[in-house]
């Protein structure tokens, strides 16, 4: 069975420092793994998938393979970054998600 | 139009009675999804259609949950008998078409409260 793990239920940051929100999968096949972001009173949006390999509002995420981790990273928080950020993986016709990150970025 | 479209976005019950919610997904877009979220945790998926059929309903956690999209664009999720925990906000979602390369485009919830 496929499984998301997001080991941080709050993580703390200051503005300008960098972030790293975690994410490790368990799933035999290959995968295809994004994040999701809900912003205050928002609803829940993609914010990027492993396939595209791209960078949406600063933030970068690599599968890895080896150690089943699909972090995502920021160089610089901004205020704007505080929400709560959800790991999900698809093997196909459905996502599982993980139980979700709260960043704050603080001044 | 505009997004996906929940109604309603609050209801409260009581323990024993029947509930229907309602989801609107984005016109052309052949999947639906229902996902529930409980305090604390993540969206925990329950079944999608895609157009009118049910292609994985792996997720309905008992007989007392059942949805339908009869004309393959509203749903409708049914919950019978309804217990205290089954308290939680159920998200709907669309998307163009089968896998999920593309995106997920989701409601802003029904928040279901059994007294």
């Amino acid at each position: 069975a496929q499984r998301v793990t997001q080991p941080e239920k709050l993580l703390s940051v200051f503005k300008g420092a960098p972030v790293e929100l975690k994410c490790n999968y368990s799933y035999s096949g290959s995968p295809e793994l994004f994040w999701y972001v809900q912003y205050s009173r928002q609803r829940l949006q993609l914010l990027l998938r492993h396939i595209s390999r791209e960078s949406i509002k600063g933030f970068t995420a690599d599968l890895n393979k080896g150690e089943t981790s699909f972090h995502l990273k920021k160089p610089f928080a901004q205020e704007e970054d505080s929400a709560m950020y959800y790991c999900a993986l698809s093997p196909g016709g459905k996502l599982t998600f993980g139980t979700g990150t709260r960043l704050q970025v603080t001044l | 139009g505009a997004g996906v479209s929940q109604t309603p976005s609050n209801k409260v019950t009581e323990k024993g009675k029947y509930v229907e919610l309602r989801c609107d997904p984005i016109s052309g877009h052949t999947a639906l999804y229902w996902y529930r979220q409980s305090l604390g945790q993540g969206p925990e998926f329950l079944i999608y259609f895609q157009g009118t059929g049910a292609a994985d309903d792996s997720g309905l956690p008992n007989d007392r949950f059942f949805a339908v999209r009869p004309e393959g664009s509203v749903s409708t999720l049914k919950i019978q008998r309804t217990e205290r925990g089954d308290s939680a906000v159920y998200l709907c979602a669309s998307s163009r078409g089968t896998g999920l390369t593309g995106e997920l485009f989701f409601g802003e919830g029904s928040r279901l409260t059994v007294l």
